[in-house]
């Protein structure tokens, strides 16, 4: 069973860089059939879209977030990381990592069938 | 890219039928089938309902069904149940590989 956990600080400043990991189980993130995303909810907002990753390490992000993010891959702890750097009280929201699928094992992937339970990150001084 | 529209609440009572409606553009939900919908409940991970407009994961209930026209897509939950409230998300790939995210309907069951 797929299982993803996200983890890092729950506290940054602001102007500096947040940086999250989410550990996959029960799946390799170097199968070619899934993307790795990122999806952040600022409390009592709704989803937003922050970017993803595939196998071959190409990425696509939110146009409104671009300048700011980084998703990257570490094969060695089956695990991907989320960078964002300066930060603001506007980036204050629970970080959800989860994968994207599709019907065909050739693509697109295009929802999100599987979901870490989030981590709550405050951007404070 | 602009967020897709969703009606920000609805309510009915048990045993009645709901419908959301998630509108969007050329460019998401009128470009592809690639229309998906959440259930989200309190201090929880979204859950996925729908995927590409209609189809269920296997193991949901049957009570929620999906469907689309133009640049418009529905969710439908028949026979409302207490546990049916919660937030309703839509989201939809785009012509620009990315994805959007429709701004929730928190459900209310009478």
């Amino acid at each position: 069973q797929v299982q993803l956990q996200e983890s890092g600080p729950g506290l940054v400043k602001p102007s500096q860089t947040l940086s999250l990991t989410c550990a996959v189980s029960g799946e390799s993130i170097n199968r070619d059939t899934y993307y790795w995303t990122w999806v952040r909810q600022p409390a009592g907002k709704g989803l937003e879209w922050i970017g993803r990753i595939y196998t071959s390490e190409s990425t696509s992000y939110n146009p409104s977030l671009k300048s700011r993010v980084t998703i990257s891959l570490d094969r060695s702890k089956n695990q991907f990381s989320l960078k964002m750097t300066s930060v603001t009280a506007a980036d204050t929201a629970v970080y959800y990592c989860a994968r994207a699928s599709g019907l065909d094992t050739g693509g697109p992937f295009v929802y999100f069938d599987h979901w870490g339970q989030g981590t709550l990150v405050t951007v404070s001084s | 890219q602009s967020a897709l529209t969703q009606p920000a609440s609805v309510s009915e009572s048990p045993g009645q039928s709901i419908t959301v409606s998630c509108t969007g553009t050329s460019s998401d939900v009128g470009a592809f089938d690639y229309v998906s919908w959440y259930q989200q409940l309190p201090g929880k991970a979204p859950k996925l309902i729908i995927y590409d407009v209609n189809k269920r994961p296997s193991g949901l209930s049957n009570r929620f069904s999906g469907s689309k026209s133009g640049t418009t897509a529905s969710l439908t939950i028949s026979g409302l149940q207490a546990e049916d409230e919660a937030d309703y998300y839509c989201t939809s790939y785009t012509t620009s590989n990315t994805w959007v995210f429709g701004g929730g309907t928190k459900l209310t069951v009478l």
